[in-house]
């Protein structure tokens, strides 16, 4: 089984169409994150929830809204999508110790066109 | 600001050498230390970590890192290279007063040629 699972693995849309990429881990891990990796490969931390509450939010557009229904999954909408929101999308997961290592999913490339 | 560096784009060794892949950091508190490794087209891999205790951690794939304090250093070495190790390479630190962020350096393209 996989331990953190993101769906779709690609994702081709045209500008201005609205999409979610979804994340689901079966660790029993209290903390879920979305990092975005650019073009060059900067892995950028997006958003961050703890037991379904919004922890982290970084200096993201208010057009990208993530949404956990339970502990266990953490999806990201992106509204009016944009050329520059191309990208590969990781989620991933911890315990909520800060000593534990992250586990990330395969990633979603997003190609905006 | 917080921050983690890996000052090389690309480190390139030949098989059989040791390697060293360089991170240094600048963040609040004791911070918890990790490296990475991402294959093509995959998701990041864990490697290893330094939380506390001896300086010098082992992880996988005989891979080891060396945490120095006083340099605010945490490098990735390898005492033989081998050519499936070529890979992006991610050093990140999450800072001592935080337990959900997780910042990432700018990755090492490791390359290990025959």
């Amino acid at each position: 089984d996989t331990a953190v699972s993101q769906t779709p693995k690609y994702l081709v849309t045209q500008m201005g169409n609205d999409k979610s990429i979804k994340c689901e881990q079966n660790l029993g891990h209290d903390t879920m994150y979305w990092y975005k990796q650019d073009s060059k490969k900067f892995l950028k931390i997006m958003f961050s929830y703890n037991n379904k509450e919004l922890i982290i939010n970084e200096t993201v557009p208010n057009r990208f809204s993530p949404k956990s229904p339970d502990k266990a999954h953490l999806n990201l909408h992106i509204n009016s999508l944009e050329l520059g929101d191309s990208a590969v999308y990781f989620c991933a997961s911890s315990p909520r110790t800060g000593s534990t290592e992250a586990f990330f999913g395969q990633g979603t490339r997003l190609t905006v066109v | 600001a917080q921050s983690v560096a890996q000052p090389e784009d690309q480190v390139n060794v030949a098989e059989g050498n040791p390697l060293t892949v360089k991170c240094t950091y600048s963040v609040s508190g004791n911070p918890y230390l990790f490296w990475y490794v991402q294959y093509p087209n995959r998701g990041l891999q864990f490697l290893l970590k330094y939380i506390t205790g001896d300086n010098l951690v082992k992880g996988s794939y005989g891979f080891e890192a060396e945490f120095n304090k006083s340099q605010t250093s945490f490098h990735l070495k390898k005492p033989s290279a081998l050519v499936s190790d070529s890979a992006l390479y991610f050093c990140a630190v999450r800072p001592g007063d935080s337990s959900y962020k997780l910042i990432f350096g700018s990755g090492t393209r490791l390359l290990v040629r025959p």
